[in-house]
């Protein structure tokens, strides 16, 4: 499985945009890159996936390079409420036996 | 529809004891996750069941630790002669494996204190 290596932690501050790089160098041709959010006390949730160039749905968008080696999430005017860890996976989205490794995450703080 | 849940939401153990865990996925889903998250750490990968097939163990951190799946839908992470450093929030997840987006949808997990 491709290893993936994000910041341990960003601050920010509410109304600013917000962008976490994560680098999978080892990333497979069939790998898919997806993000995850975990607030605390509560199990991860699914933010965004792509597999190249850029996706952008109502909460994020997801920049993807031509060489895929890395990949940024961009959250616009960020709130309080997106204090959280966000998690950079990869792997293979299609059936199988393979699963996807969450690494440590990057915390990010929001201040007022 | 209803999420992933788990039970219990907390359980306290003495050293020594077996626990279980359980999960209820999403009606359909065929694949289901189990991870383990200390405080303050990342997810960490114990189990994977998909289909009929034989389940990814990999994850595993000793022979003390089990999981089941029942008729493809509920189930159940066994912990014998729990230790102290078993001590996490236990999650599991759900996932419908289509060619679209392979999205995991996980429970409020079950955090587990071992004396």
């Amino acid at each position: 499985l491709a290893k993936t290596t994000q910041p341990i932690s960003m601050d920010s501050y509410e109304g600013q945009e917000v962008n976490i790089t994560c680098s999978h160098n080892n990333i497979a041709t069939n790998d898919y890159i997806t993000w995850y959010q975990q607030f605390p006390s509560q199990g991860p949730r699914f933010i965004i996936q792509g597999y190249k160039t850029k996706v952008t749905n109502e909460v994020a968008s997801l920049f993807i390079p031509a060489d895929r080696k890395s990949s940024t999430l961009s959250l616009p005017r960020v709130s309080l409420s997106d204090t959280a860890v966000y998690y950079c996976l990869v792997g293979w989205k299609g059936t199988g036996r393979r699963a996807l490794t969450f690494g440590s995450g990057t915390r990010l703080q929001v201040q007022p | 529809g209803a999420g992933v849940s788990q039970s219990p939401s907390n359980k306290v153990t003495e050293k020594g004891k077996d626990v279980e865990l359980r999960c209820d996925p999403i009606s359909g889903h065929t694949a289901l996750y189990w991870y383990r998250q200390s405080l303050g750490q990342g997810l960490e990968f114990l189990i994977y069941f998909q289909g009929n097939s034989a389940p990814d163990k990999s994850g595993l951190p000793s022979d003390r630790f089990s999981a089941e799946r029942t008729g493809g839908s509920v189930s159940t992470l066994t912990i014998q002669r729990t230790q102290q450093e078993d001590s996490a929030v236990y999650l599991c997840a759900s996932s419908l494996l289509t060619s679209g987006t392979v999205e995991q949808f996980f429970g409020p997990g079950t955090r587990l204190t071992v004396l």
